[in-house]
């Protein structure tokens, strides 16, 4: 079976920087995955890890380490239309699907 | 612009009666997929199709039916059978080989049950 953990939820103030865990238990692996969603819209990819290490996109990075089956997405320089829904995704051994985890609901305060 | 359209953004549906949700895309992504996420969860896949006219069961695949005629479509029915059909619909696609690019989403179906 597939799992990932992360948490429900997170807040942070403007400004500041924020990390999101990710841990997953899966039968096969083949990268993660970062997505954001805000309220009733639909998801938009952030970021895609295959190779342990930091991969960087702006004010976004996302962090993997295959032996500990962990990342974490970190967002610095926070802003109030950062607060969405961030969810990691698991891509799986076959590169064919990808399943995701339950989200973490990130909000921003002033 | 390429992208991935749903239809329709709201849909009401009566108990016992089938539906079908459109989702379109001119991206000519050869891998298509549907979730579904309920309120406060995550994505669950449904269905996917990396090929015209071949796709395989997600992890709750149970009273729902695909097909993919056509590259370019890939229409999801949701059955009399899914017992609890209320909930938002996304549809998804890929370059297929490179779904490490991510996917594209479409804006998504909301439906309920009355």
């Amino acid at each position: 079976g597939q799992s990932l953990e992360q948490p429900s939820e997170v807040t942070a103030v403007e400004g500041a920087i924020v990390q999101i865990n990710c841990t997953y238990q899966t039968s096969g692996f083949y990268g993660l995955s970062w997505y954001q969603q805000h309220d009733g819209g639909a998801p938009t990819f952030l970021s895609y890890n295959a190779l342990d290490g930091l991969e960087e996109t702006g004010r976004f990075s996302s962090f993997l380490s295959r032996s500990d089956s962990y990342g974490y997405l970190l967002l610095q320089e926070l802003q109030m239309k950062d607060s969405a829904s961030y969810f990691c995704a698991v891509v799986d051994s076959s590169a064919s699907k990808i399943i995701f985890g339950s989200g973490t609901r990130l909000s921003i305060r002033p | 612009d390429g992208g991935i359209t749903q239809s329709p953004k709201y849909l009401f549906r009566k108990e016992g009666q089938n539906v079908t949700l459109s989702c379109e895309q001119n991206l000519n992504h050869d891998a298509m997929y549907w979730y579904r996420q309920d309120p406060g969860q995550g994505l669950r896949l449904i269905y996917y199709s990396q090929i015209v006219n071949d796709f395989q069961k997600g992890d709750i695949a149970e009273g729902y039916s695909v097909s993919r005629e056509k590259k370019e479509s890939f229409p999801l029915t949701v059955t009399s059978a899914q017992k609890n059909p209320t909930a938002f619909y996304l549809c998804a696609s890929s370059t297929g080989t490179k779904i490490t690019h991510g996917y594209t989403f479409g804006s998504g179906t909301r439906l309920t049950v009355v």
